[in-house]
């Protein structure tokens, strides 16, 4: 069965310091999506991408994040300067044209000292 | 966005049938309502989405009534594995079949199914 999978698993960084989190969607899937979800609390929507560019985000995903498709397999979410309430676990989802489930990946712990 | 209230918590036991109630009194006439479920440190896992009356698939059964304020998510004789949080979602599902892709999911608290031996 087709997953979207997530690189690393878990990373730790330090305060001011840029990550790159890596996700490899669904082969045919043409939506792809990042959330979060710091320890404890609900999981946060931060951004959806069709067609190269952003569709829609969240009041979370401001200018010190982005997002990227630099070629045809991989998604990419940067955080330029991180701070320490960035430590959360952030899921890539992608989804196919015309279906209505997302599917998410097992996700990146994010630990920012 | 409708919002949407189920219980914080539920328990029961292998081999029963759990339902979980979730409320949407200002679901909308465009809205779904989709269910997901997440397993600790693991991403939410889609179980099910219906618009009306009875949807069923091979986990999981979806009642909604006529007025559709509420739906009812019905798991079958669960079993240990069954033990996560289950999320009722409610939104748009146009952007789904249209395309645009501003369909970001919003998750609320959930409900932890608890379920013992």
């Amino acid at each position: 069965e087709p997953e979207v999978t997530q690189t690393p698993s878990h990373q730790v960084t330090q305060m001011g310091q840029e990550v790159i989190l890596r996700c490899v969607p669904i082969s045919n899937h043409l939506y792809f999506y990042w959330y979060r979800q710091i320890l404890g609390q609900k999981v946060e929507f931060l951004v959806s991408f069709y067609n190269n560019e952003i569709s829609e985000k969240s009041e979370i995903f401001d200018d010190q994040f982005s997002v990227e498709r630099p070629d045809g397999s991989n998604f990419t979410l940067k955080i330029r300067s991180t701070k320490l309430e960035d430590s959360a676990m952030y899921f890539c989802a992608s989804r196919g044209n015309g279906y209505n489930e997302q599917f998410f990946g097992p996700g990146t712990r994010l630990t920012v000292l | 966005l409708a919002k949407t209230t189920q219980p914080i918590s539920m328990d029961s036991y292998e081999g029963q049938e759990v339902n979980i109630t979730c409320s949407h009194n200002n679901i909308a006439t465009n809205d779904y309502i989709t269910w997901y479920q997440q397993f600790p440190s693991q991403g939410p896992r889609f179980i099910i989405q219906g618009y009306k009356t009875k949807v069923t698939n091979e986990v999981a059964s979806l009642f909604i009534p006529a007025d559709r304020k509420s739906s009812t998510l019905s798991l079958p004789r669960v079993s240990l594995s069954d033990t996560a949080v289950y999320y009722c979602l409610v939104g748009d599902a146009r952007p789904m079949y249209s395309g645009g892709g501003a369909d970001g999911l919003t998750f609320g608290k959930g409900t932890h199914l608890i379920i013992q031996p």
